[in-house]
């Protein structure tokens, strides 16, 4: 069983559209991560959630949203894609908020052309 | 805000060599993790240190945690192929900051 499961794998869209990621995990945790890797391999949390209640918001464009129905879920928005956005977005999960090792989802590579 | 700055950015060394990674932050830390990335994978978490001085060890892998809680390394000892990858370390603190990683290369 996969432990964190994203979709899609990969994401292939144009500019101005709308699409969204999922990620659900079965580990039982309260807390869920996104965190987007840039082309440098750089990894910048964008949101965090404990509980299904936002607990970190980074700076972050509000074209993007996450909404988490269940402590299981947490899946992240995207409106009016732009170029910028192309990146490997990664879910993660811990038990607890900061003092917990963190379970990653396998990516999701979006590409905005 | 909070940095944690992370050196070198590359590492290429010859299979059997040691590799080190150094994690400085500007803020005291609560705990550091740190955390593994293959080429093409996804983060994985290799160990977390959290009191001070503490040092940690897994096979070929030696932790540290600063007496100040500012700064930790990661050592391997005599290096192989299967070592490939990015090593980020992880800050504790609020908000969640990575360092920019290590990208270790072995050469066999």
């Amino acid at each position: 069983d996969t432990a964190v499961s994203q979709t899609p794998k990969y994401l292939v869209t144009q500019m101005g559209n709308d699409k969204s990621i999922k990620c659900e995990q079965n580990l039982g945790h309260d807390t869920m991560y996104w965190y987007k890797q840039d082309s440098k391999k750089f990894l910048k949390i964008m949101f965090s959630y404990n509980n299904k209640e936002l607990i970190i918001n980074e700076t972050v464009p509000n074209r993007f949203s996450p909404k988490s129905p269940d402590k299981a879920h947490l899946n992240l928005h995207i409106n009016s894609l732009e170029l910028g956005d192309s990146a490997v977005y990664f879910c993660a999960s811990s038990q607890g908020y900061r003092v917990d090792e963190a379970f990653f989802g396998q990516g999701t590579r979006l590409t905005v052309v | 805000g909070q940095q944690v700055m992370q050196i070198p950015q590359y590492q290429h060394v010859q299979e059997g060599e040691d590799f080190t990674t150094y994690c400085n932050s500007s803020t005291t830390l609560s705990n550091i993790q740190w955390y593994k990335q293959r080429p093409g994978g996804h983060p994985v978490f290799l160990i977390q240190l959290v009191k001070s001085g503490e040092v940690k060890k897994q096979k070929r892998l030696t932790f540290q945690f600063g007496e100040a809680k500012k700064n930790s390394s990661l050592h391997i000892t005599a290096t192989q192929t299967t070592d490939v990858g990015t090593y980020f370390c992880l800050s504790g603190n609020t908000p969640l900051v990575f360092g920019k990683g290590t990208r270790l290369s072995v050469i066999a």
